[in-house]
C-alpha cells in the first residue's frame, strides 16, 4: 500500500533558526515527489518537484531534496511569513497524488 | 493566466440534502482531480479524469458520490444524501495531464452539513 509520512507534525521556529521536514515514502512506481504549503483556508500552493534520487530545487529560502526513500524540506532563516503547513505528496499510478499529513511550521519574530 | 476555480466558496446544508460542487480548470489543462480535507487529516483522493478517457473513480468513498465533466472542461462533484462525516473541504486541481506533471489546486469548496 502506497504510504506518506511526515515528519515532524508541528514545528514552532524562532525567526532566522533554520530546520528541516521530513516526508518518508513507499510507493510502487513513484512519479514524481511534490511539495505544497498552504496557508489556513486556502488550497494548497505548488512549491516543487522532483523526479530522481539526489536532485535538489530551491526557491528562497526554501530547498528541497529527494532520496529513494526520503525527501527533505530545508527552511534557512525563515521569516514570519514562512508560517504555513507544508503538505508533501507521491505522485502515483496514473496521476492521483498520495499525500503526508502535513508538517505545521510556525515562525516567531 | 487564471488558476482553477471553485464555487460555491462556502455551502451549508442539511443532512439527507444533495450538494453540487463546481470546478473550472485552468485553460489547456486536460487532467482535473477532486480531493477532500477533512479536519485534522490530511488530502483524501477521490476522482481524476483525463482527457476522454473513463475517470478513475476509486477514491470515492460510497455510491452517493459521483463527478462528472463536461466538454473536457468544468467538473461537478455530487454528493446525494448528505451525512454530516461528508463536511470537509473538497479540493479540486488540474494539471497538463502528463504523467508527472504538477496539479495546481483551487481555494476549495467549505462544506458543512448539519
Amino acid at each position: 500500500e502506497d504510504q506518506v509520512t511526515q515528519s515532524p507534525e508541528a514545528l514552532r521556529l524562532q525567526e532566522g533558526e533554520s530546520s528541516s521536514l521530513n516526508c518518508s515514502y513507499t510507493v510502487s512506481g513513484l512519479r514524481g515527489l511534490f511539495w505544497y504549503r498552504q496557508d489556513p483556508g486556502k488550497g494548497p500552493e505548488f512549491l516543487f518537484t522532483l523526479y530522481s534520487a539526489g536532485e535538489e530545487k530551491e526557491k528562497e529560502r526554501l530547498k528541497a531534496t529527494l532520496t529513494k526513500k526520503e525527501s527533505f524540506l530545508h527552511i534557512t532563516a525563515p521569516k514570519p511569513e514562512d508560517s504555513a503547513t507544508y503538505l508533501c505528496a507521491a505522485g502515483v499510478g496514473w496521476g492521483k497524488l498520495q499525500f503526508g499529513a502535513g508538517t505545521q511550521v510556525v515562525v516567531t519574530p | 493566466g487564471a488558476g482553477v476555480s471553485q464555487s460555491p466558496s462556502n455551502k451549508v446544508t442539511e443532512k439527507g440534502k444533495d450538494v453540487e460542487l463546481r470546478c473550472d480548470p485552468i485553460s489547456g489543462h486536460t487532467a482535473l482531480y477532486w480531493y477532500r480535507q477533512s479536519l485534522g487529516q490530511g488530502l483524501e483522493f477521490l476522482i481524476y479524469f483525463q482527457g476522454n478517457s473513463a475517470p478513475d473513480k476509486s477514491g470515492l468513498p460510497s455510491d452517493r458520490f459521483s463527478a462528472e465533466r463536461t466538454g473536457g472542461s468544468v467538473s461537478t462533484l455530487t454528493i446525494q444524501r448528505t451525512q454530516q462525516e461528508d463536511s470537509a473541504v473538497y479540493l479540486c486541481a488540474s494539471s497538463l495531464g502528463e504523467l508527472g506533471e504538477t496539479q495546481y489546486f483551487g481555494p476549495g469548496t467549505r462544506l458543512l452539513v448539519l
